[in-house]
């Protein structure tokens, strides 16, 4: 079985400190994982994956996930926070033994104070 | 390119009723999903379709069916409305890119069961 856990349903930052979220998973065979970012009203959108390549991962909006298989993390951070980034940010994770089905995380969301 | 699009953006509905969400895709996409989205729980999967002609259940299917009525559309059919099914809805649909499936999400049906 495969999950993925996210810690911290709410995150504020100020605008230009860094961005970390962080996203744990549970997975028996090695993993695909994918960050995407939901504006409010909005569907989602792909920010960056990891497919097994490179464990740095370096996505859209200047934002970039290392995967740690010793710690089964892919965790995503950004250098400096936007008032733009301000948006609710969810992490998934597929695996082939699971039938190619995409599992979410609870969804964290970001609150950039100016 | 306008992507996913889905219909209709808002619903309400009363206990009982039922009703049809649209999704249809112009990207020559093999497979599409439908997911709910509630507060606090990411998205879950409820029915999706791996190619043309088939359909399998996801993690929430129970309420619901589903219809590909061709390699383009993929519509989600609430038979008989429950407060339980108020919620967000998401269709998406997937192709291949270096060795795993990318979904690509539409904007959401924001449905509410009175």
């Amino acid at each position: 079985a495969q999950s993925v856990t996210q810690l911290g349903s709410h995150v504020s930052v100020s605008e230009g400190a860094l961005v970390l979220l962080r996203c744990n998973y549970s997975s028996s065979v090695p993993p695909y994982l994918f960050w995407y970012v939901q504006y409010p009203n909005q569907g989602l959108q792909l920010l960056l994956k990891y497919t097994s390549a490179a464990t740095l991962v370096k996505g859209i909006n200047g934002f970039e996930a290392e995967f740690k298989k010793s710690e089964t993390s892919f965790h995503l951070t950004k250098p400096s926070a936007h008032m733009s980034d301000a948006a609710e940010y969810f992490c998934a994770v597929r695996t082939r033994a699971a039938g190619n089905k995409l599992t979410f995380g609870g969804g964290t969301r970001v609150l950039v104070k100016p | 390119n306008a992507g996913v699009t889905q219909t209709p953006k808002f619903q309400v509905l009363k206990t009982g009723q039922s009703m049809t969400l649209q999704c249809a895709q112009d990207m020559n996409h093999n497979s599409m999903y439908w997911y709910r989205q509630d507060p606090g729980m990411g998205l879950r999967l409820i029915y999706y379709s791996a190619s043309e002609g088939t359909t399998d259940k996801g993690e929430v299917p129970n309420g619901y069916n589903v219809s590909r009525l061709n390699k383009r559309e993929f519509s989600l059919r609430l038979e008989s409305a429950a407060p339980s099914q108020t919620s967000v809805y998401f269709c998406a649909s997937s192709v291949l890119q270096g060795n795993t499936d990318t979904q690509y999400f539409g904007p959401g049906t924001r449905l509410t069961v009175l």
